[in-house]
C-alpha cells in the first residue's frame, strides 16, 4: 500500500480543458512537492507545498495543500499538449528526511 | 550546466552480471537519494547520504545492492548477482539539508536480459 493515493491513474482529455489532480493520504507531511515526468527523463520539480491551506500558481497550474496536510490537488486550466506527462507527488514526514512518492497520473492532453 | 548528472543513460546487462551507476550531484548540495522507478509507478526511495554518510537504507535494498559517496560529492550505486527484477530506471536526487527540495537527474534505465 502506497502512502500517498493518487487519482486518477490516467486522464486523456482535449486541448482547452480544465483538470483536477489529486494526491491523498492519511498521514501527515511537513511538505509536498509536485513533479511532472515525461518518458525516459527523471522528474522535474513544479512546486513545494510548505503550509496547510496553501495555494500556489505556477501560470495555468495551481497546487493546493490541504488545510490538514495529508492532501494536495494540481488543477491545470487550459491544458495544452505541451502538459503531457507524469504528474507525481511526493510528501516528506516530519522528522523524516527521506520523500514518498505517489504512483503518478498519466495525463494525455489531445491536440 | 549544473544539474545532477547520471551515467550511463541506458545499461543493457545480462543476468549475474554486476553492474554500477553514478550520480553527479549539484555541486552545493549534501544530500544525495537513490530511488528506483518501475513502468508504471512512482520512484521508490533506495537510501540517501548525507556528505558522505549513509543514514537510511530501505528494506527494498537487498545485499545484492551497495552505494557509496566516499567523498561526500559523487556516488555509486553497485548491483551484484543481477536478476531480471531488477530492471527499472535509477534515479539520483540531490537537495541541501533541511530543504523540502530535491532535484532529480534523468535517471539511469537498466535492462536484464
Amino acid at each position: 500500500t502506497q502512502l500517498l493515493e493518487q487519482s486518477p491513474q490516467f486522464l486523456s482529455i482535449q486541448e482547452g480543458e480544465n483538470l483536477t489532480v489529486y494526491c491523498n493520504s492519511s498521514s501527515v507531511f511537513s511538505s509536498l512537492q509536485w513533479y511532472r515526468q515525461e518518458p525516459g527523463e527523471g522528474p522535474v520539480l513544479l512546486v513545494t507545498v510548505v503550509t496547510g491551506g496553501e495555494v500556489k500558481k505556477l501560470k495555468r497550474l495551481t497546487f493546493q495543500f490541504g488545510d490538514a496536510r495529508k492532501d494536495s490537488s494540481l488543477h491545470i486550466t487550459a491544458a495544452q499538449t505541451g502538459d503531457t506527462g507524469l504528474y507525481l507527488c511526493a510528501g516528506k514526514k516530519y522528522n523524516f528526511n527521506k520523500f514518498y512518492f505517489g504512483s503518478g497520473t498519466k495525463l494525455n492532453v489531445k491536440p | 550546466d549544473t544539474g545532477v548528472s547520471q551515467d550511463p543513460r541506458h545499461k543493457i546487462t545480462k543476468r549475474g552480471q554486476n553492474v554500477t551507476f553514478r550520480c553527479d550531484p549539484i555541486s552545493e548540495h549534501n544530500r544525495l537519494y537513490w530511488y528506483r522507478q518501475t513502468l508504471g509507478q512512482g520512484p521508490e526511495f533506495l537510501t540517501y547520504f548525507q556528505n558522505e554518510a549513509q543514514l537510511e537504507k530501505s528494506r527494498l535494498l537487498s545485499d545484492r545492492f551497495s552505494a557509496e559517496r566516499p567523498k561526500g560529492s559523487f556516488s555509486t550505486l553497485e548491483i551484484q548477482r543481477t536478476e531480471q527484477g531488477d530492471s527499472a530506471m535509477y534515479l539520483c536526487a540531490s537537495s541541501l539539508a533541511g530543504s523540502d527540495t530535491q532535484y532529480f537527474g534523468p535517471g539511469t534505465r537498466l535492462t536484464v536480459l
